[in-house]
Order: C-alpha cells, then sequence, then structure tokens
C-alpha cells in the first residue's frame, strides 16, 4: 500500500500569502493518479485538483498543482479568506485509494 | 445536477448492528464507482472500500476487510455501507463519494455515534 505523508502539518499565512503545501509518497504515483481536497469545518471535502494539476469545475486559478514521481505539490498563490481549511492529497492505483494525513492552513 | 444524499445520524450500543445508505443521482450510478470514506473525530480521512453499482464488484482497504460490507441496490440508485457489531470505535462521520481515480462528488456525510 501506498503511504501519503503530507507537510508540513499546519502552515500559519496571512491572507495574501503563498502557501506551498507537500505531499510524498513512499512509492512512486502516476501523475494521472493524485488529487487534493479541501475539507472546511462540518463540511465534506471538496475535490480541487485532480490528474496532478487539473482543477475541478469551480475552483479558483490561484489553485495549482504539480509533480510527479514521488514528490507533488499544490499551491495557492494568494490566500483568501475562504482557504483556510483542511487539505488532503490522494493517489490511486492498483484498485485502492489512499488519502495523506492533512495539512493544516491557520492564519497568522 | 450530481447528487450524492446520505442517510442520517445513527446512536448505536456496541455489538448492535448497522446499515447507512447513499442515495446518487443526476448521473448514470451504474458507470461510477462509490466509495466510503470514515473521519474519526478531529482526524483526517480514510478509504475504507469501494463498490462499482455496475457488477456490484467491490474492493476493501486492507484496515477494514472483514470490519464492514458495501452493498448496491442499482434499482433504487444506493450504496450501503453496514456493521454486523459496531464498535466504540466506530464512532466517526462516514462520507460517500462518486470516484474515479479521484472523488469528484461526496455526500453530506453520516454520524456514527457508538456509545453504551
Amino acid at each position: 500500500e501506498i503511504v501519503l505523508t503530507q507537510s508540513p502539518g499546519t502552515l500559519s499565512l496571512s491572507p495574501g500569502e503563498r502557501a506551498t503545501l507537500s505531499c510524498r509518497a513512499s512509492q512512486s504515483v502516476s501523475s494521472s493518479y493524485l488529487a487534493w481536497y479541501q475539507q472546511k469545518p462540518g463540511q465534506a471535502p471538496r475535490l480541487l485538483v485532480y490528474g496532478t494539476s487539473s482543477r475541478a469545475t469551480g475552483i479558483p486559478d490561484r489553485f495549482s498543482g504539480s509533480g510527479s514521481g514521488t514528490d507533488f505539490t499544490l499551491t495557492i498563490s494568494r490566500l483568501e479568506s475562504e482557504d483556510f481549511a483542511v487539505y488532503y492529497c490522494q493517489q490511486y492505483g492498483t484498485s485502492a485509494w489512499t488519502f495523506g494525513q492533512g495539512t493544516k492552513v491557520e492564519i497568522k | 445536477e450530481v447528487q450524492l444524499v446520505q442517510s442520517g445520524a445513527e446512536v448505536k450500543k456496541p455489538g448492535e448492528s448497522l446499515k447507512i445508505s447513499c442515495k446518487g443521482s443526476g448521473y448514470s450510478f451504474t458507470s461510477y464507482w462509490i466509495g466510503w470514506v470514515r473521519q474519526m473525530p478531529g482526524k483526517g480521512l480514510e478509504w475504507m472500500g469501494i463498490i462499482y453499482p455496475g457488477d456490484s464488484d467491490t474492493r476493501y482497504s486492507p484496515s477494514f476487510q472483514g470490519q464492514v460490507t458495501i452493498s448496491v441496490d442499482k434499482s433504487i440508485t444506493t450504496a450501503y455501507l453496514q456493521w454486523s457489531s459496531l464498535k466504540a470505535s466506530d464512532t466517526a462521520i462516514y462520507y460517500c463519494g462518486r470516484a474515479t481515480t479521484s472523488f469528484d462528488f461526496w455526500g453530506q456525510g453520516t454520524l456514527v455515534t457508538v456509545s453504551s
């Protein structure tokens, strides 16, 4: 089973700043099979990015994904108030889906 | 509009059985996998298992194999997650999601509380 490790655990930033979230896999992941989600308190997760870099429907272009192999990144170019939340990466491989443990982006 | 609507919150005692549901609408229900994800209080997301309504092909995470059963009734476009004997450690929010290689639509979640 592929294990995803996200860092940092918590990111303290101010609105307008750039956020860089990391997701490292224990084995190589196909770029087609890496996704990112946002979850706010009391809400279901929301798909942000799939296939490493494709934004889901309705996701603003301040969210971008990149990476390959075992290292993937979600970047939020300029944080807005509604972006403070928990972010999870997820991979699919050999009929199994796994999630990272999450990165919390909090207001500094 | 794609929608996944889950059944309501449950409060159960240890040892009791439970079946929760996830009804899909607004898309071809038999053409997409439906997965289940657990979120324990204050914790992250854990993939439990997945089913393909077209042929009921089912896969489980090794962590949940034998602990839960996933099923589907495609005639009413509904997927299910069930337990035969609940434990206190099953207390969590359970989400269903429409899946390809990612989960593009999610249900609202079902809170399951297991307490004596």
